[in-house]
């Protein structure tokens, strides 16, 4: 089944505790991202990925880090979280680098930072 | 820069009531306009999708058209039904600029029996 799995889905952290949510797709899919959701903003990007080893930055990439080692892979890491990171972090893929094409999303991981 | 602007929510309609949530775009580049569904408790998935002016995207019901003149891309379904209830979101994705997808706030959508 073609999917994007991330993990965890819920996470309860503290301030400054270095945390990772990963997130894997099985679909080849060269372009990978990270949302994040706010309530009453929609979803704003943090980072994007067009192909392994190249990232640039979204519309809301401070205190965020990514990496593209491997095609299939794309985690978000928190180096230093802080409260105003508490949100519904989404990673999403899609295929080829056309703008025709639909993202397909994971299941949404939750994040508490207390 | 691109935006996307959605009617406010949320919308509460009864069941077979007909629906529209609109939708308004300002694009750099030419778009690709979607819209995407999020049920209770999951991710967003593809609704449905058009690439070009005068496109209509269909699916499960759900029709959009985009119109070009207006910068527009509607949501409708002539009868909506409970399973319906959910958060819609438009958004747009411009050619040369691929790989920044604009969205909307969203617009929750609560269907009653």
């Amino acid at each position: 089944e073609a999917q994007v799995t991330q993990n965890p889905r819920y996470l309860i952290t503290v301030t400054g505790k270095k945390l990772t949510v990963t997130c894997s797709q099985n679909m080849n899919h060269e372009y990978m991202s990270w949302y994040r959701q706010d309530p009453g903003l929609g979803l704003r990007q943090i980072y994007y990925s067009m192909n392994v080893e190249v990232t640039d930055k979204g519309d809301v990439p401070e205190g965020y880090k990514v990496s593209r080692k491997e095609k299939r892979n794309f985690p978000l890491i928190l180096e230093s979280p802080s409260p105003n990171q508490t949100s519904l972090y989404f990673c999403a893929s899609s295929s080829g680098t056309g703008f025709t094409g639909e993202l397909f999303f994971g299941e949404g991981s939750r994040l508490t930072v207390l | 820069g691109d935006s996307v602007t959605q009617m406010e929510g949320p919308v509460t309609l009864s069941e077979e009531a007909f629906l529209t949530i609109n939708c308004t775009y300002t694009a750099t580049g030419y778009p690709s306009l979607f819209w995407y569904v999020q049920y209770p408790g999951e991710g967003l998935q593809l609704l449905l999708k058009a690439t070009k002016a005068d496109d209509k995207g269909s699916n499960k019901g759900f029709e959009a058209t985009y119109r070009k003149e207006t910068t527009s891309f509607h949501l409708e379904k002539g009868s909506v039904q409970v399973s319906d209830s959910a958060v819609y979101f438009c958004a747009l994705r411009i050619a040369g600029g691929y790989q920044k997808v604009t969205f909307g706030t969203g617009t929750k959508l609560q269907v009653i029996p």
